[in-house]
């Protein structure tokens, strides 16, 4: 069975320094790999994928993602934190079979 | 494309009462996904439909709690009785199969925040 974990429930970070959120995953076979953004009040919005190819993803808002299989890591990154960045943010894992596990989620607070 | 539509946004109920929630995919995209939020367990799959089939309501926590895709547009998720354990909020999601770039990754729906008194 694939599992998910973020061992992190928060990230504090300065506006204008660096992120980033750590992911790692369980899962047998090539794994498909997804970050997620939920905004207060709202439903989780895709960030990026990593099904093949670079293990460096590129995403929405500035977000990147680094696939590292040796370590079995998704870590999101950004070089420049945003006070709009603060949300929570979602791994998620999909083997071969098609139903996602998620991740506990990470709430991001980027601070003025 | 609208997105995925849920109704409705908010829903306050009594308990033993029965409550239907509403989605609305995104047109073209061949799987739907229940899940429900809350604080303590996080986000739950309830269950997932392909091509209007229903392949696994292993998440469904009780009898209590049925869904349906009648048609390609359209999917209800129903608790008959409501408790007020069943307070939670509510999201749907669609996604695609293979074949295209925006292939597997899930949009979901604002979500139905439900409140059982």
């Amino acid at each position: 069975a694939q599992s998910v974990a973020q061992p992190e429930d928060q990230v504090n970070v300065a506006e204008g320094n660096p992120l980033t959120v750590k992911c790692t995953y369980s899962v047998s076979g090539n794994p498909y790999l997804f970050w997620y953004v939920q905004y207060p009040n709202r439903g989780l919005q895709f960030l990026l994928k990593y099904i093949t190819g670079d293990n460096l993803v590129k995403g929405s808002y500035g977000f990147e993602a680094e696939f590292n299989k040796s370590q079995t890591s998704f870590h999101l990154k950004k070089p420049s934190a945003l006070v709009s960045d603060s949300a929570l943010y979602f791994c998620a894992v999909r083997p071969g079979s098609y139903i996602p596990t998620f991740g506990r989620g990470t709430s991001l607070i980027v601070h003025p | 494309d609208a997105g995925v539509i849920q109704s409705p946004r908010h829903e306050v109920t009594e308990m033993g009462q029965e409550v239907t929630l509403r989605c609305k995919p995104i047109s073209g995209h061949d799987y739907l996904f229940w899940y429900r939020q809350t604080m303590m367990r996080g986000l739950e799959l309830l269950i997932y439909f392909n091509n209007n089939v229903p392949i696994d309501d292993s998440g469904m926590p009780e009898d209590r709690f049925s869904a349906k895709m009648p048609n390609a547009s359209f999917s209800t998720l129903k608790i008959q009785p409501s408790e007020p354990r069943d307070s939670a909020v509510y999201f749907c999601a669609s996604s695609l199969a293979a074949g295209t770039a925006s292939s597997y990754e899930q949009y979901f729906g604002p979500g139905t925040r439900l409140t059982v008194t």
